[in-house]
């Protein structure tokens, strides 16, 4: 089956680390996005990539690193310089940029300990 | 800058009710909205997506409605079952640029009674 893989589904992290959100698709899809949601909160864009080895910052890029060296592929980093990193993390994909976002992967719980 | 709102933040309704879910956003320059279902502590789905030339979409008990010029969309359900309790947001998507433009709403927060 086609879809959007985010893993792990829950992740713990100590304060001062970084840690690193798995985001893979099978659908062929351009384009790839990593959102924010806060609880009561709408989605916030992260960063975002139309193509592989470009990607551009979001909203609220500060403190994240992302990387496009595959099509399949585009991992998360929280860094220890996200201030405030306890959040649920969603990864998206459309089949190019253009295009309305289509797929969004089950999501990660990050919680800072 | 282009701001979502849906109101109510959250509904509790008894099953078999037809609902209605509101979204209003401040700019009317918009190139499609789309509505998403999200479970509980899950990914969103899309359900229906406007383009700024249409004015309802259709599928199945769900229908969506947008009205630009007023800044509004609706989301209509009929024949509500506990099954459609979830969160549901609307998106809109500015002329210019992708995708990556999407502005979200915070959502509302359906509760179907058996």
């Amino acid at each position: 089956d086609g879809g959007i893989t985010q893993s792990p589904k829950y992740l713990f992290r100590k304060e001062g680390q970084n840690v690193t959100l798995s985001c893979e698709q099978n659908l062929n899809h351009d384009a790839m996005y990593w959102y924010r949601q806060d609880p009561g909160q709408g989605l916030r864009l992260i960063y975002y990539s139309q193509i592989v080895n470009d990607f551009q910052k979001g909203d609220i890029a500060e403190g994240y690193s992302v990387s496009r060296e595959k099509k399949e592929s585009f991992p998360l980093t929280v860094t220890s310089a996200q201030k405030n990193p306890t959040a649920f993390y969603l990864c998206a994909s459309s089949i190019d940029p253009g295009t309305a976002v289509a797929f969004f992967g089950q999501g990660t719980r990050l919680t800072v300990v | 800058k282009q701001e979502v709102t849906q109101i109510p933040a959250a509904l509790s309704v008894p099953e078999g009710e037809n609902l209605v879910l509101n979204c209003s956003f401040t700019d009317s320059a918009i190139y499609n909205l789309q509505w998403f279902r999200q479970d509980p502590g899950k990914g969103l789905t899309s359900l229906l997506l406007i383009q700024s030339s249409q004015r309802e979409q259709t599928s199945g008990r769900l229908n969506a409605s947008l009205d630009k010029s007023s800044g509004r969309s609706t989301l209509y359900i009929a024949a509500s079952q506990p099954g459609d309790s979830a969160t549901y947001l609307c998106a809109v998507r500015p002329p210019q640029g992708g995708s990556e433009k999407l502005v979200f709403g915070k959502g509302t927060k359906l509760t179907v009674n058996p």
